[in-house]
């Protein structure tokens, strides 16, 4: 599985765009890009995943680049309750051991969202 | 609709004690997973599910077994607890190829 490089941590106004940056300069052809949250320890929460094209939907957007070496996650309008830590996840498409998902996860991007 | 739920929330156990963790989803889920996650790091796969009566290693499955008796529940069992087994256990499952959904974590320390 490709390998992702994060900013460590992140700091944004209320109300105003996140972008957090991802790198997966060794993705293949045939991988998604995966996005999850943990607020404050509790389990992870997915949020979004993409193959090539930019995706949106009711939490975030994420944005592809053509080469597919990286991405960006949009929260458009971040809240008090944005404050978690994210992680970016590059997952092989399709079905792993008789379908089962592998997700790896690194240290993410912890992000705080300032009043 | 309760998600995964996990019991207990918070558990202290002695070295060399024995545990079980249970895992629960209403979700009608075929895979299921459990991970750890120590502090200041991801999670890491111990071992999941991808259907009743099936089980297999992840990442980290030294020092932990696990069962899959029904389709809604996974157990993780350690056997003989040491203190590098304290860490917060996440459960998940989810869908062929779908998501995964976390339950919200044990928190477990062995002295």
């Amino acid at each position: 599985d490709a390998k992702t490089t994060q900013p460590p941590s992140m700091d944004c106004a209320e109300g105003r765009a996140a972008n957090l940056p991802c790198n997966h300069s060794t993705i293949s052809g045939n991988e998604y890009v995966y996005w999850y949250r943990q607020i404050h320890s509790q389990g992870p929460q997915y949020i979004i995943h993409g193959l090539k094209n930019n995706e949106t939907n009711e939490m975030a957007s994420l944005i592809i680049t053509e080469d597919r070496k990286s991405s960006t996650l949009i929260l458009p309008h971040a809240t008090l309750r944005d404050t978690a830590v994210y992680y970016c996840i590059v997952r092989v498409a399709g079905l792993w051991f008789q379908g089962a998902q592998k997700l790896v996860f690194g240290q993410g991007t912890r992000l705080t969202i300032n009043p | 609709n309760a998600g995964v739920t996990q019991t207990p929330k918070f558990r202290v156990l002695k070295t060399g004690q024995s545990m079980t963790l249970l895992c629960a989803q209403d979700m009608n889920h075929e895979y299921m997973y459990w991970y750890r996650q120590d502090p200041g790091m991801g999670l890491r796969l111990i071992h999941y599910s991808v259907g009743e009566g099936t089980t297999a290693k992840g990442e980290v499955p030294d020092g932990y077994n696990v069962s899959r008796l029904k389709k809604q529940n996974f157990l993780l069992g350690l056997e003989s607890a040491a203190p590098s087994q304290t860490s917060v256990y996440f459960c998940a499952s989810s869908l062929a190829g779908g998501q995964q959904f976390f339950g919200p974590g044990t928190r477990l320390t062995v002295l």
